[in-house]
């Protein structure tokens, strides 16, 4: 069945320093994909997504590629803020079918 | 790991009945857990916040004479959904966590469908 693989954390890295958090899927077809954040006591909220092949979601300074060839759709930032320190979700969605999440990634920045 | 289990998975019922999924926390207890409502082809979208003890916290727009929430322990949530119409229809998933910066953990789903 379709799945979602993401990168364990937890991640930790500096205030400023580059962050990628790796994400490859399995599915029957090309699925929507998505990356999700939770903040402390809080619910997901939609980071970003893309709908088809090389489609680039950002938002916030985070982006991630679609890549069909390689079927990731890696997290990147270029600078990361303490206010970046959250759980990350990547997740994809097949026509009318549940949305299936990875199990999470935490990151830690350290001022 | 933590096991959330959503039930049903799947129901199918006539306009204007009134549906309960339950949502479980099966290894440990869960001071939040959140409903959320994917509509088709879409993200996910939080309709509340339910802390163990204490009234559900609704996102703006959604209605809580609607879509019931009850969390009467640490490891059992409940949505009911009242006098739910075809518009209802979506998938309905939960999850739990044991809350600071602990992931959360998703329950399968419940695939609602309004005849």
């Amino acid at each position: 069945g379709d799945s979602v693989t993401q990168m364990e954390g937890p991640v930790t890295l500096s205030e400023e320093a580059f962050l990628t958090i790796n994400c490859t899927y399995t599915a029957t077809g090309y699925p929507s994909l998505f990356w999700y954040v939770q903040y402390p006591g809080e619910g997901l909220q939609l980071l970003l997504k893309a709908t088809k092949a090389d489609d680039k979601g950002s938002n916030k300074g985070f982006e991630a590629t679609y890549r069909k060839e390689t079927t990731s759709f890696h997290l990147e930032k270029g600078s990361v803020q303490v206010s970046d320190s959250a759980v990350y979700f990547c997740a994809l969605v097949w026509r009318d079918d549940k949305i299936i999440f990875g199990k999470g990634t935490r990151l830690h920045i350290l001022p | 790991g933590a096991v959330v289990s959503q039930h049903p998975s799947r129901v199918i019922c006539k306009s204007g009945t009134s549906v309960k999924i339950e949502c479980r926390s099966l290894d440990f207890q869960a001071t939040t857990m959140f409903w959320y409502r994917q509509f088709p082809k879409q993200s996910l979208m939080l309709m509340a916040t339910s802390n163990e003890g204490s009234k559900a916290t609704y996102e703006q727009g959604v209605e809580k004479d609607k879509f019931l929430i009850n969390h009467a322990s640490l490891t059992l949530s409940t949505l009911t959904v009242t006098s739910a119409h075809p518009e209802d229809s979506s998938f309905y998933i939960c999850s739990a966590t044991l809350g600071g910066d602990q992931p959360q953990h998703f329950g399968d789903g419940t695939r609602l469908s309004i005849l």
